[in-house]
């Protein structure tokens, strides 16, 4: 079972290039995430997707578009990548969202590097 | 108050002791409530899910204590795989799922 997939796992971008990470499940979840990781500050909440044909901003949405491509698909795209944003990326997918969040299942993380 | 916080740690313990971890939330209509568990440079895993009756998977317990808004896990006769980072997730306001940025265990030989 793939269940959550991410692509590429390592990225290194010069500053103000531009790029799009790649995330598909194949759980048929509703639900689709993408959250930054820094050292000292955990992770984050870039983006999020309750259901197919909805995005919403999360803590830290500046400098990042998505797009729900379709339920199995969210990307993140940088449109003019930055050093802050320097991070590991890990993209995720639960089976609704909601007062009763059910749990989410996470890909394995996309490591970026912006000099 | 932050939306979800934790003691960082790190919590060192020898094998075959018990553990126990707090995280409190500022949500008081938080709903949702689990455990992950982070290897370094691995993504989160989730440990369990913590129910209002609080509940056990093993080695491992789960409580949830609404008046005072935290959560606990216990871990019980501790072994050297239990050495990670244990995450507190919450959702908070709008119903986000908050991260807490974890605490460090490691078990020690």
């Amino acid at each position: 079972n793939a269940g959550v997939t991410q692509t590429p796992k390592f990225q290194v971008l010069k500053t103000g290039q531009s790029m799009t990470l790649q995330c598909a499940q194949d759980m048929n979840h509703n639900s689709m995430y993408w959250y930054r990781q820094d050292p000292g500050m955990g992770l984050r909440l870039i983006y999020y997707s309750a259901s197919e044909g909805t995005t919403d901003k999360g803590e830290v949405p500046n400098g990042y578009n998505v797009s729900r491509l379709n339920k199995r698909e969210f990307s993140l795209r940088l449109e003019s990548a930055a050093p802050s944003q320097t991070s590991v990326y890990f993209c995720a997918s639960s089976e609704w969202a909601g007062p009763y969040n059910s749990p989410l299942h996470f890909g394995n993380g996309t490591r970026l590097t912006v000099t | 108050r932050k939306e979800v916080e934790q003691d960082p740690g790190p919590f060192n313990v020898p094998e075959g002791a018990t553990v126990a971890f707090n995280c409190t939330y500022s949500n008081s209509a938080s709903q949702s409530f689990f455990w992950y568990r982070q290897d370094c440079r691995k993504e989160p895993k989730l440990l369990m899910s913590v129910y209002s009756s609080g509940n056990e998977d093993g080695r491992f317990t789960a409580q949830l204590n609404r008046a005072s808004q935290y959560i606990s896990l216990l871990i019980r006769d501790s072994k050297l795989s239990d050495s990670a980072t244990y995450l507190c997730v919450v959702n908070g306001r709008d119903d986000k799922i908050i991260f807490g940025k974890g605490t460090r265990l490691h078990i020690l030989p």
